[in-house]
């Protein structure tokens, strides 16, 4: 089982709609866990952290599940802006420093 | 503030060749990380620099690639005869510590064609 998997999609919604990743990791004593986005041909750039309280940046909400192991991003009232690949990134198992990536789960929003 | 900065944006060698690849981490930055990043692929870690302490090389895929560091300040990654499976984009990122919470902020990346 990899570290941190992700469905690679790609989800294709239109505007407005509303869209969930999930994104689950196999080591539970993880410890940090954040949601990066990266759009085509760049480099990838931090979207929200992730807290176990679940936290909310305008449109994007992020839950986490220590319980079943997965965290979550929502994506409320899709722009066309918001196409790209959002990477889950998990860190902090046994003290590591090292961050393990997801390979991504792309998003295409259309008119 | 500055971010992240990484040279060459591209670099187009011949098989066999060596490479060498720069970064320079936001400012105060102790923590420094390069990746690899093949076409379509995830993040592969490479290695690890905090501070004065032995960095952690335990991603770099051969002992052809290497990196340094002059304190906390400019890396280089270096490939040595270079190989087509080289061919990627190498991304370097800093961060203010090791600390767990700690968020990384990435550099445009290296783009490394192998012909």
């Amino acid at each position: 089982r990899k570290e941190v998997e992700q469905d690679p999609g790609p989800f294709n919604v239109p505007e407005g709609a509303t869209v969930a990743f999930n994104c689950t990791y196999s080591n539970s004593a993880s410890q940090s866990f954040f949601w990066y986005r990266q759009d085509c041909r760049k480099e990838p750039k931090l979207l929200m952290s992730v807290y176990s309280s679940g936290n909310e940046d305008g449109r994007f909400t992020a839950q986490l599940n220590r319980a079943s192991q997965y965290i979550s991003l929502l994506i409320r009232d899709s722009k066309l802006s918001d196409s790209a690949t959002y990477l889950c990134v998990v860190k902090g198992a046994g003290g590591s420093y090292i961050p393990t990536f997801g390979r991504g789960t792309s998003l295409i929003v259309h008119p | 503030g500055a971010g992240v900065s990484q040279s060459p944006s591209n670099k187009v060698t011949e098989k066999g060749k060596d490479v060498e690849l720069r970064c320079d981490p936001i400012s105060g930055h102790t923590a420094l990380y390069w990746y690899r990043q093949r076409l379509g692929q995830g993040l592969e870690f490479l290695i690890y620099f905090q501070g004065n302490s032995a960095p952690d090389k335990s991603g770099l895929p051969s002992d052809r690639f290497s990196a340094e560091r002059t304190g906390e300040s400019v890396s280089t990654l270096t490939i040595q005869r270079t190989q087509q499976e080289d061919s990627a984009v190498y991304l370097c990122a800093s961060s203010t510590s090791a600390a767990v919470q700690e968020t990384q902020y990435f550099g445009p990346g290296t783009r490394l064609l192998v012909l």
